[in-house]
């Protein structure tokens, strides 16, 4: 059990509404990540974080940002949402050691209306 | 265009019988993992293969990698309904940023 908690586990939004998702890790890994994950695509990187305050864009992260202002705590909005961002959301932590092994949250299932 | 390809996509077969997934690419990659994932929960790391014409064994699961890592298998012996799931495999390239790829996963269904 790597310790990862998401919240919330269901949320239903209309477009153009900010939303916020959190990931909460109890671990002190340094490295997190947030993926989707949606038929036909597979489990696609939004943006991750090496530490504190320290994150990059991954290969979908058009119209999401993150913030790391704890080692514990990372989290993703979505500033303006869209119907294209329907999706599960992942949460994800790599120990320092071993940082090509990674260990996912339970999700979050997101609907934009 | 996917960077690992995993067939079959589906698969269903009776309790008892043995398979085969395939993880497929044409880069190098410098480690492989595979995942398993059920319905309305996070995929869980299986194991992990990092050199080449390495096997790795979970009980009644045999997990493969290319001499030349850049393909992987994942045997099942005796499958059991508990085996159900999506299976994902997912690797580091070789190259570049050196981020995990994941393939789109086999979605295997174990009939008892």
């Amino acid at each position: 059990d790597a310790g990862i908690t998401q919240s919330p586990r269901h949320k239903v939004t209309e477009t153009g509404t900010p939303v916020t998702l959190r990931c909460h890790q109890t671990e002190n890994h340094r490295y997190m990540y947030w993926y989707r994950q949606d038929p036909g695509h597979g489990l696609r990187l939004i943006h991750y974080s090496y530490g504190v305050k320290d994150t990059d864009k991954g290969e979908v992260s058009d119209g999401y940002s993150v913030s790391r202002s704890k080692t514990e705590d990372f989290l993703l909005t979505l500033e303006s949402a869209t119907s294209s961002q329907t999706s599960v959301y992942f949460c994800a932590i790599s120990p320092t050691d071993r940082a090509y092994e990674q260990y996912f949250g339970p999700g979050t299932r997101l609907t934009v209306t | 265009t996917q960077l690992l390809e995993q067939s079959p996509q589906f698969l269903s077969i009776q309790e008892g019988e043995n398979l085969t997934v395939y993880c497929n690419s044409s880069s190098v990659f410098s480690s492989l993992q595979w995942y398993r994932q059920e319905p309305g929960e996070g995929p869980v790391l299986l194991v992990t293969v990092v050199t080449g014409g390495e096997v790795k064994k979970l009980k009644r699961l045999t997990f493969q990698f290319g001499d030349a890592r850049k393909d992987s298998s994942l045997h099942i012996t005796a499958a059991q309904p508990g085996d159900t799931g999506l299976y994902l495999c997912a690797g580091v390239p070789n190259f570049g940023n050196e981020k995990l790829t994941f393939g789109t996963g086999t979605r295997l269904t174990i009939i008892p």
